[in-house]
């Protein structure tokens, strides 16, 4: 069964501080990576997508990783604002078969001043 | 704005009573979703159609019926509301079928809903 596992499940830090979110995945044969931002009582926006062939990939103050040998993806946020506050979700889609993605259960970052 | 718009935003239910969530697109997508999202779950399949006139049952269908009415609308019906249905509910979309690597979802604003 594909599984999407995020660690920590939640996440206390100080504006201005950087944070690391993880991500392991089970789903295989893999097609791509997404991780999302969720703001409270709003729906999920994507921030970045990252196919097999690509390690890292920028957006702003949130730089993802994949390993993809490992099944191993991480979203590092750098320089925290009070704005960063949310759930962030990974998302992972398999090639083939089904092309219904398998989401994580999210990570709660709460940024204090 | 092009997106995706879910109607109402809050509902309250009394056990037993049925009602009709909304959802609309206007972003032309062939493929909407119906999730619900429960506190430490995560956001759950409950039915998808992946193009106009079809329909299919995800992860947690059982409670649910859907109708795609045409491109545009995918509604999500409770014919008989339970307590262990209040959650926040999402419809998205997306373009081509599926999750392809230059799509992803839109996703809607959420319906909360609360089955007393």
């Amino acid at each position: 069964k594909n599984q999407v596992e995020q660690s920590p499940q939640s996440l206390i830090i100080l504006e201005g501080k950087n944070c690391t979110l993880q991500c392991n995945y089970t789903v295989s044969p893999f097609s791509n990576l997404r991780w999302y931002k969720q703001d409270t009582g709003r729906g999920p926006v994507s921030l970045t997508i990252m196919t097999f062939s690509e390690n890292t990939k920028s957006n702003g103050r949130y730089t993802a990783t994949l390993d993809a040998d490992t099944k191993q993806s991480s979203l590092h946020i750098t320089a925290s604002q009070l704005s960063d506050s949310a759930s962030y979700i990974c998302v992972v889609s398999g090639s083939g078969g089904s092309y219904i993605p398998t989401f994580g259960r999210g990570t709660s970052l709460i940024v204090h001043p | 704005n092009a997106g995706v718009t879910q109607t109402p935003k809050f509902q309250v239910l009394k056990t037993g009573q049925s009602m009709t969530l909304q959802c609309a697109q206007d972003m032309n997508h062939n493929s909407m979703y119906w999730y619900r999202q429960d506190p430490g779950m995560g956001l759950r399949l409950i039915y998808y159609s992946a193009s106009e006139g079809t329909t299919d049952k995800g992860e947690v269908p059982n409670g649910y019926n859907v109708s795609r009415l045409n491109k545009r609308e995918f509604s999500l019906r409770l014919e008989s509301a339970a307590p262990s249905q209040t959650s926040v509910y999402f419809c998205a979309s997306s373009d081509p079928q599926g999750f392809g690597e230059n799509n992803g979802y839109t996703f809607g604003s959420g319906t909360r809903l609360t089955v007393v």
